[in-house]
């Protein structure tokens, strides 16, 4: 049974380039939720995902958009990449019919470095 | 709006000793709390959870937590700690916000044990 999976594993880009994160759910999960993790910090709220929708948002700039798909795969997409956007970027899952008491199942992210 | 806090960016503890990690919580309803850790250039795995009920509650590799309503506090516990204990651990809240589940982390508390 595979767990969340991301890729790419790390990433190098330069400011004011694009970059796009790949997220797979656990199997059998249908909500995605992406996180910032600078490093020494908590995870940071990007946004989550649920049938195809944006359903809720943290405190992040329009710079960071998404997408799900139909197999409940999603996309992070960040523009105008600034130096501040160097971090740890992490993938969770999990099944919406499972409410508030099932917890996250998180890949291990996405380490991107802004040069 | 909910919050969490963890009050010791690190613990240290010899290996054998029981080791406790402090984690307070701010909430409007039903506090729906976890512990994860985090291993470096890893995700977040899940340790446990406390919805309801008995106020001491078992993870895995060994973890407990116990809920204080009245402290508003959900610490993490280990009878006796091992080397392989040393981690980042986090703790998190739960709520429904906006109807949809909104998770906030708190800053993380690193655990180092002693040999």
């Amino acid at each position: 049974d595979a767990g969340v999976t991301q890729s790419p594993t790390h990433l190098i880009k330069t400011r004011g380039q694009q970059v796009t994160l790949r997220c797979s759910p656990k199997s059998g999960h249908d909500t995605v939720s992406w996180y910032q993790q600078a490093l020494g910090q908590g995870p940071q709220f990007i946004f989550q995902y649920y049938e195809e929708e944006e359903r809720q948002r943290g405190n992040f700039p329009d710079r960071f958009s998404g997408h799900q798909f139909p197999n409940y795969s999603s996309e992070l997409n960040v523009n105008a990449l600034l130096l501040g956007d160097s971090a740890l970027y992490l993938c969770a899952s999990s099944l919406s019919a499972g409410g508030l008491i099932q917890p996250q199942h998180f890949g291990d992210g996405t380490r991107l470095s802004i040069l | 709006a909910q919050s969490v806090a963890q009050p010791e960016d690190q613990v240290n503890v010899a290996e054998g000793n029981p080791l406790t990690v402090k984690c307070t919580y701010s909430v409007s309803g039903n506090p729906y709390l976890f512990w994860y850790v985090q291993y470096p250039n890893r995700g977040l795995q899940f340790l446990l959870k406390y919805i309801t009920g008995d106020n001491l509650v078992k993870g895995s590799y060994g973890f407990e937590a116990e809920f204080n309503k009245s402290q508003t506090s959900f610490h993490l516990k280990k009878p006796s700690a091992l080397v392989s204990d040393s981690a980042l651990y986090f703790c998190a809240v739960r709520d429904l916000a906006g109807g949809y589940q909104k998770v906030t982390f708190g800053t993380g508390t690193k655990l180092q044990v002693i040999p």
